[in-house]
């Protein structure tokens, strides 16, 4: 089915440990996001990307990296876990520069707890 | 800067009763505005949205809502609720301005009763 796909869907880290979350969309959207969600706080933009070889900060990105070598894919990763960075975290993609005319497509989250 | 703000954080409502979730936003520049439900353990689906033109917005599952620029709010309703609507729903600006990135409000947790 074309969508937007995470692994892994659920990933227990220690305090220290790099990991990579993968995100694959098969629709060919050029718009890429990575958002985190907190309970109470909704979502928050960490990094996105307008196309390939192209990212950009959001709200939240300290301690997380991304790259974008191809259009399908959008890895985030980080890099020394810490508690703070227990949360949930959503792939979103979207048709041409942005979601504001067409919305998102979510990924169904990768649930993170660091220990 | 934008920003959301969902005054309630949860709203229990009995099945077949209409039901109202408030969204009201700032910015400063024209906005898009958005409405996402998440099931348990789901990622977030598009239930409507309004880009510009009329004001009343239709959306899936018998949703809508309702754009005032004057109060700058984007309400979601719907008339008669089922338990299948039991979600959190989070309403979500954006603008060209922003880089299309979207601003999301907290979350309202809507609870349907039997």
């Amino acid at each position: 089915n074309a969508g937007v796909t995470q692994t892994p869907k659920f990933q227990v880290l220690k305090t220290g440990q790099s990991m990579t979350l993968q995100c694959a969309q098969d629709m060919n959207h050029e718009y890429m996001s990575w958002y985190r969600q907190d309970p109470g706080m909704g979502l928050r933009l960490i990094h996105y990307s307008v196309g390939a070889g192209i990212t950009d900060q959001g709200e939240v990105p300290n301690g997380y990296n991304v790259s974008r070598s191809t259009t399908e894919d959008f890895p985030l990763r980080l890099l020394s876990a810490a508690p703070s960075q227990t949360s949930v975290y959503f792939c979103a993609s979207s048709y041409g520069q942005g979601p504001g005319d067409y919305g998102y497509t979510f990924g169904s989250g990768t649930r993170l707890t660091v220990v | 800067a934008q920003s959301v703000t969902q005054l309630d954080s949860q709203v229990p409502v009995f099945e077949e009763a209409p039901v109202e979730l408030r969204c009201n936003y700032s910015s400063s520049v024209s906005v898009y505005l958005f409405w996402y439900v998440q099931y348990p353990n789901q990622g977030l689906q598009l239930l409507l949205k309004y880009l510009s033109g009329s004001t009343l917005v239709k959306g899936i599952n018998g949703f809508e809502a309702e754009f005032n620029k004057s109060q700058t709010s984007f309400h979601l309703r719907k008339p008669s609720v089922h338990i299948s609507d039991t979600a959190e729903y989070f309403c979500a600006v954006t603008s060209y301005n922003y880089g299309q990135n979207f601003v999301f409000g907290p979350g309202t947790r809507l609870s349907v009763l039997p």
